[in-house]
């Protein structure tokens, strides 16, 4: 079966603190897809990352950056400098044989001036 | 400009009655997807189309019904049968490319309400 654990509810920090964002994931699978989306108040959910299973490469696009470790089945996702803006709900997702998703419980993230 | 759109933004609906929720998508995806969100929760999985004319049950699919008469429009219906209909829905769509998953984009989503 798969799964996927997001241990933080919510986090709050302070505009400009860097701020990780845990996942772990549980998949038999050889073959699988990682991704995170952010959901802001609007709803709407915004595709950011879309990593496979072998690649191990940790990926920095601007303030993000996301560090995949197949080792410890973990996916942890990081905002340095944070800003109001990345205040937000943001999902890790496993993506299994059949094009499905398996969606985290999410992590809501609080951002204050 | 290519995206996916949901309508209405907000239905209110009373107990007892049907309720329909538009989706379509202009990216030229072949899947199209639908899924639950409840406050505070994930998203889970009420009704899949991989291709026109075919769909199968998610994780929740009672009280709920589907049709993909066009590679464009994916639209749910909520029966007076779903027992909590109070929800917010998201429709999303892919390409069925063949990889093992691929990327599923989202419409804005609709808020149900049942009075």
């Amino acid at each position: 079966a798969q799964k996927v654990t997001q241990a933080q509810t919510e986090i709050s920090v302070v505009e400009k603190e860097d701020v990780t964002l845990d996942c772990v994931y549980e998949t038999r699978d050889t073959t699988y897809y990682l991704f995170w989306y952010k959901q802001p108040p609007s709803g709407e959910l915004v595709f950011l990352i879309r990593r496979n299973s072998f690649d191990e490469q940790n990926e920095i696009s601007g303030r993000y950056s996301w560090n995949f470790q197949k080792s410890t089945s973990s996916f942890n996702f990081t905002i340095t400098a944070s800003q109001v803006v990345d205040s937000a709900v943001y999902f890790c997702a496993l993506g299994n044989a059949g094009n499905m998703l398996t969606f985290g419980g999410g992590t809501r993230l609080m951002v204050k001036p | 400009d290519g995206g996916i759109t949901q309508s209405p933004k907000y239905l209110f609906r009373k107990e007892g009655q049907n309720v329909t929720l538009s989706c379509e998508q202009n990216l030229n995806h072949d899947a199209m997807y639908w899924y639950r969100q409840d406050p505070g929760q994930g998203l889970r999985l009420i009704y899949y189309s991989q291709i026109v004319n075919d769909f199968q049950k998610g994780d929740i699919a009672e009280g709920y019904s589907v049709s993909r008469e066009k590679k464009e429009s994916f639209p749910l219906t909520v029966t007076s049968a779903q027992k909590n209909p109070t929800a917010f829905y998201l429709c999303a769509s892919s390409l069925n490319s063949g990889l093992i998953t691929d990327t599923q984009y989202f419409g804005p989503g609709t808020r149900l309400t049942v009075l």
